[in-house]
């Protein structure tokens, strides 16, 4: 069975830094794309980026380059999202998804499988 | 202002048969493939619709997926009160190379 397993909920101070993490199983987890996508307060979905485990190949909206940092440790099929200095803006339900199909294809089928979700709250 | 437009409610009645719109342009809809998923309150979203028109195994028949020039539909047959839910659009666009959301359409059973 696919599973993606997200780090716990947090809850920081503006101008701290975090990085959550997305466990998979269940697959093999070099061979297909991880995305992030965030969900604000109340609000829709936007795709901030996707790694490639096989080579850390990463790829960022241009909403989001430059913001966050997606790093992948596929020694143990883990991803990441990392901020080295967060806003209260980034208040967001964050979740990772793995693509349709295998490969490097970039473009092929986001979100066959979905993290539960990191809640992140940035608050003074 | 998404890139991908979506009407922001849909609604219907049992049994129904709904659609919703996801309205792009030629570097994304025209050219790429098109998913569909949905998120209720509280949830994860789920994938509903991959390849415009694909559905991944445990997902029913009332949902199809179609896409005619920059423009995409979800459609809805025999809608049930489970089905009230945020519905999104997604697919790759050339020009930004990444992936690109609709707003999301907030379907209502009455």
């Amino acid at each position: 069975e696919v599973q993606l397993v997200q780090s716990g909920a947090e809850v920081k101070k503006p101008g701290e830094s975090l990085k959550i993490s997305c466990q998979g199983s269940g697959y093999s987890f070099s061979t297909y794309w991880i995305a992030w996508v965030r969900q604000m307060p109340g609000k829709g979905l936007e795709w901030m980026g996707i790694i490639y485990g096989a080579d850390s190949d990463t790829r960022y909206s241009p909403s989001f380059q430059g913001q966050v940092t997606i790093l992948v440790d596929k020694s143990i099929n883990t991803a990441y999202l990392q901020w080295s200095s967060l806003k209260t803006s980034d208040t967001a339900m964050y979740y990772c998804a793995r693509h349709v199909t295998v490969g490097h294809v970039a473009a092929d089928g986001l979100g066959a499988y979905w993290g539960q979700g990191t809640l992140v709250t940035v608050s003074s | 202002q998404s890139i991908l437009t979506q009407p922001p409610s849909a609604s219907g009645t049992p049994g129904q048969r709904v659609t919703i719109s996801c309205s792009g342009s030629s570097s994304n809809i025209r050219t790429n493939a098109v998913n569909w998923y949905q998120q209720l309150p509280g949830t994860a979203p789920k994938l509903l619709i991959y390849d415009t028109n694909q559905r991944p195994s445990g997902v029913p028949d009332r949902f199809s997926g179609s896409k005619s020039g920059t423009s995409a539909s979800l459609a809805i047959s025999g809608l049930q009160s489970e089905d009230e839910a945020d519905y999104y659009c997604a697919t790759w666009d050339d020009s930004l190379n990444g992936w690109v959301f609709g707003g999301g359409t907030k379907l209502t059973v009455l």
